[in-house]
């Protein structure tokens, strides 16, 4: 099926650092997302960011995506312990338009 | 604020029993989406909705059916149980009705257990 792949599977930093997540998807799309979930829970909506656009800011996020090489990238910067959580991309296709399909996620933790 | 509301957080059922999930949203949102979550697997999609009495199926339909005959409420259905149906179910709904897909709000999950 049509999914988004991230990159790492699991990240471990410590507070304050960068954590840098990556997605690679197969075809094209309207726009990609990236979500959170914290452990045993429903997913967040962090920030979306359309087919035309390069780069979007969120405070201390900054997503970019290179529909050339079909992959996104989410930083976060200045991490926090309670950063700690699942990342997923998801990707709207535009082949259908009936599908939100997600990665397998990346697990960050972030240690005190 | 924004709500979907799963019926159950946990949920425990028998082989061969017939199992509804149920989800409702009070965004006005004509798209609902069921997924389910297993670990090293992500999240996949089992049946999706873009408006009342309309589903689509998604990536893993069998032994699963749907319903929604209200906008609001998405209702999944297990028609018989099987142990290998024991998961985390994620309902989500979203606006726009047509080709694209804006922000999705989860509702918080239902763990089911069949034995």
């Amino acid at each position: 099926s049509q999914q988004g792949e991230e990159d790492p599977q699991a990240l471990s930093i410590q507070e304050g650092e960068n954590a840098t997540m990556n997605c690679s998807y197969k075809t094209s799309i309207n726009n990609l997302q990236w979500y959170r979930q914290n452990s045993g829970r429903g997913l967040v909506h962090l920030i979306l960011i359309r087919s035309n656009e390069r780069e979007k800011h969120s405070g201390r996020l900054r997503v970019t995506l290179d529909t050339s090489k079909k992959s996104s990238s989410l930083l976060i910067t200045a991490s926090r312990a309670a950063d700690t959580a699942s990342y997923f991309c998801a990707t709207d296709w535009k082949t259908s338009g009936s599908r939100l399909t997600f990665g397998e996620g990346t697990q960050l933790t972030v240690n005190p | 604020d924004v709500k979907v509301t799963q019926s159950s957080r946990y949920l425990v059922k028998r082989t061969g029993e017939k199992v509804f999930l149920e989800c409702v949203q009070d965004m006005d949102h004509e798209n609902m989406f069921w997924y389910r979550q297993d670990p090293g697997l992500g999240l996949r999609l089992i049946y999706f909705s873009y408006d009342v009495k309309m589903k689509e199926k998604g990536d893993i339909p069998e032994g699963y059916s749907v319903s929604r005959e209200k906008k609001e409420r998405f209702s999944l259905i297990l028609e018989s149980a099987s142990t290998n149906q024991t998961s985390m179910y994620l309902c989500a709904s979203s606006l726009f009705g047509s080709r694209y897909f804006d922000e999705a709000f989860f509702g918080q999950g239902t763990r089911l257990t069949v034995v």
